[in-house]
């Protein structure tokens, strides 16, 4: 069975860094680029980062770049995602993705996706 | 950025009814779109990619259709699993985006 586990949400100040980690089980990790995608809690999707499945090439929404580093380490099956100097409006519930759509190089197929991470940004 | 744009944004129906979901987006993305379905509480699921490509494991009464700006999803017969948020999503350009989703109530 396909598992994704985020974990690593919680409450932070503004300004402050968080690091959220997608553990993954039931396929071969490598072979699949990954997503994060955030939702403000009964609000819109709002697709945040994607990632090869080399971890070569990665792509950020604009409202992230040079804030927010998307990584993964296969060796270990996991997904990172590393937010730095952390808005208000970063507050939401972060979901990892598998990418299922091909050939590779290509996104936007998130299947299946993880329970989800609350982040929220507050003083 | 390419804006997706839903309708309507809610829509009261009865199981065993037929509904139609509409996403238009504001450019061209050929037959790059894709289907979300939420429960409360709940991740996303993978309804249709492709434009109209059903996932596997998603009941046949899901369907999808469209190119370009214009797209529908069809439930051909509600089931009382399928009272939701629905939500499509473009692939054609980064950013990825989503619509604003269609809430399907009994």
């Amino acid at each position: 069975e396909v598992q994704l586990l985020e974990s690593g949400g919680g409450l932070i100040q503004p300004g402050g860094s968080l690091r959220l980690s997608c553990a993954v089980s039931g396929f071969i990790f490598y072979n699949y680029a990954m997503d994060w995608v955030r939702q403000v809690p009964d609000k819109g999707l709002e697709w945040v980062s994607s990632i090869s499945a080399s971890g070569a090439s990665t792509y950020y929404v604009d409202s992230v770049k040079g804030r927010f580093t998307i990584s993964r380490d296969n060796s270990k099956n996991t997904l990172y995602l590393q937010m730095n100097s952390l808005r208000a409006e970063d507050t939401a519930i972060y979901y990892c993705a598998r990418d299922i759509r091909r050939p590779s190089g290509n996104y936007g197929w998130f299947d299946p996706w993880g329970q989800g991470t609350l982040v929220t940004v507050s003083s | 950025d390419i804006q997706m744009t839903q309708s309507p944004s809610s829509v009261s129906a009865s199981v065993g009814d037929r509904v139609t979901f509409t996403c238009r987006a504001s450019q061209d993305i050929s037959t790059l779109l894709a289907w979300y379905l939420q429960k409360p509480g709940k991740a996303p699921k993978l309804l249709i990619y492709d434009a109209s490509s059903l996932q596997s494991g998603v009941p046949s009464r899901f369907s999808g259709s469209g190119s370009g700006t214009d797209f529908t999803l069809t439930i051909s017969s509600l089931q009382p699993e399928d009272f939701a948020t629905y939500f499509c999503l473009q692939a054609k350009t980064f950013p990825i985006t989503f619509g604003q989703g269609t809430r399907l109530e009994i």
